[in-house]
C-alpha cells in the first residue's frame, strides 16, 4: 500500500461546479499535511496547509480527517484558472519525511 | 516575499560532463530540499539540509552530490550522469524541517 495516495483523474467540471478531492495517508502517525497545485511544467505552489480544526482560504476548504487518515480538498465556483493538478503532501515519522501523493488532475471547462 | 531562485533554469550536459545546479532563499528558512520530478510523476525527493547540515539522503546515487555553503544557498553538482537522470530538479525551502515549503521554479536537465 502507497503511504500516500491520490485519485489521479482527471476530473472534468464546468465552471462554477464545485469539486473535491481526497487523500488518504497509511502512516497513523503523520503530522504535517499539505495542498499543492501544479501546472504543466512549472513548480508546485503552495496552496494551504491543512489544520486539524480545517482551514479556508477564499473558494478553497481543506480538512483533516485523522480517523480515517485522509485530507480533502473543496473548491468552490470552480474557475478556468483552476485547471491544474493538485497534490497532497504528507509529513511524518520523526524525521518529517515529505511524501508526495501522485497528484489529482482536475480540468475546468466552460 | 516566498522566492527560491534556481539557475539556470534549461541545461544539457553530456554524460561525461560536470554541472552545477544553484538555489537561493533569502527568506531566512533553514531547511532546504532537492527534488527531482519526472514527468507526468510526483516530485521525490533526494537531499534536505536543516541549519546547513544534511539531514537526509534518500538513497540518491554519489553521481549526485549536494552541497550547503551558507544557510542561503544550495547547490547540486552533477557528475557522470545517465540520460534516465533527465528530469525537472526542484530546489524547496521552508523554515524549518517539518513547515510548508516553498519551491523554486526548477532546472530543467537533459543529459544526452
Amino acid at each position: 500500500r502507497k503511504e500516500v495516495e491520490q485519485d489521479p483523474g482527471p476530473f472534468n467540471v464546468p465552471e462554477g461546479a464545485t469539486v473535491a478531492f481526497n487523500c488518504t495517508y497509511s502512516n497513523s502517525a503523520s503530522q504535517s499535511f499539505f495542498w499543492y497545485r501544479q501546472d504543466c511544467r512549472k513548480e508546485p505552489k503552495l496552496l494551504m496547509s491543512v489544520y486539524s480544526s480545517g482551514n479556508e482560504d477564499g473558494r478553497f476548504t481543506a480538512q483533516l480527517n485523522r480517523a480515517s487518515q485522509y485530507i480533502s480538498l473543496l473548491i468552490r465556483d470552480s474557475k478556468l484558472s483552476d485547471s491544474a493538478t493538485y497534490l497532497c503532501v504528507v509529513l511524518s515519522g520523526g524525521s518529517y519525511i515529505p511524501t508526495f501523493g501522485r497528484g489529482t488532475s482536475l480540468i475546468v471547462h466552460p | 516575499d516566498t522566492e527560491v531562485t534556481q539557475t539556470p533554469k534549461h541545461l544539457v550536459m553530456g554524460m561525461t560532463n560536470k554541472k552545477s545546479l544553484k538555489c537561493e532563499q533569502h527568506m531566512g528558512h533553514r531547511a532546504m530540499y532537492w527534488y527531482k520530478q519526472k514527468a507526468k510523476k510526483p516530485p521525490e525527493l533526494m537531499f534536505v539540509y536543516s541549519y546547513e547540515k544534511l539531514s537526509i539522503n534518500e538513497s540518491v546515487p554519489s553521481r549526485f552530490s549536494p552541497e550547503c555553503p551558507n544557510s542561503s544557498l544550495l547547490n547540486l553538482h552533477l557528475h557522470a550522469l545517465q540520460p534516465e537522470d533527465s528530469a525537472l530538479y526542484l530546489c524547496a525551502s521552508s523554515q524549518a524541517h517539518g513547515t510548508e515549503a516553498f519551491f523554486g521554479q526548477g532546472t530543467r536537465l537533459t543529459v544526452v
